[in-house]
């Protein structure tokens, strides 16, 4: 089946524009995360969805961050008036309700000018 | 806050060699640990989930096991091969993931 996809795939922005980052999850995942790898930071996480309440954003680097998850599905990371630091792969991953294993996406890379 | 450590950060070995990745935790008190594989500019493959009741998970030539007394879990890989070089992830599992920094592997054919 599909995995999990997310869009797009490159996104060159300058500094201080918003910009959206899109995920899809595998069909019937309850579960939805977003992780952030930079080069200064490994693998971080940012944000945990079960449907679409977030019982968990402590990993959100600043209130400039935010996220959204509607019909239990699409999920969108939202980062407005980008910094250079906010340069990275944004990686959105999902698990089913029956197990904790999550599956990733191929990843958004964000390069802030 | 959980600190997950890889070691070593890269290792290189001729084909047929078999590989030993290792990992370590401070939280003993963890749910699941999860590795992962990462192919450069890809995101990252689920190679195996070893819950916290399981003592090691085997899928192929991958054996993961878990020792949470000693905060330890080791990927073994049998006869490597060239195909088998990316960097190798291990995550514990709390809902959330707490990722070390990767072993990169090269296979020498």
């Amino acid at each position: 089946g599909a995995g999990v996809s997310q869009s797009p795939s490159n996104k060159v922005t300058e500094k201080g524009k918003d910009v959206e980052l899109r995920c899809d999850p595998i069909s019937g995942h309850t579960a939805l995360y977003w992780y952030r790898q930079s080069l200064g930071q490994g693998l971080e996480f940012l944000i945990y969805f079960q449907g679409n309440s977030a019982p968990d954003k402590s990993g959100l680097p600043s209130d400039r961050f935010s996220a959204e998850r509607t019909g239990g599905s699409v999920s969108t990371l939202t980062i407005q008036r980008t910094q250079q630091e906010d340069s990275a792969v944004y990686l959105c991953a999902s698990s089913p309700r029956t197990s904790p294993r999550q599956y990733f996406g191929p990843g958004t890379r964000l390069t802030v000018l | 806050k959980q600190e997950v450590t890889q070691i070593p950060a890269a290792l290189s070995v001729p084909e047929g060699e078999n590989l030993v990745l290792n990992c370590s935790f401070t939280d003993s008190a963890i749910y699941n640990l999860q590795w992962f594989r990462q192919d450069p500019g890809k995101g990252l493959t689920s190679l195996l989930l070893i819950q916290s009741s399981q003592r090691e998970q085997t899928s192929g030539r991958l054996n993961a096991s878990l020792d949470k007394s000693s905060g330890r879990s080791t990927l073994y890989i049998a006869a490597s091969q060239p195909g088998d070089s990316a960097t190798y992830l291990c995550a514990v599992n709390d809902y959330k993931l707490s990722f070390g920094a990767g072993t990169t592997v090269t296979v020498r054919a």
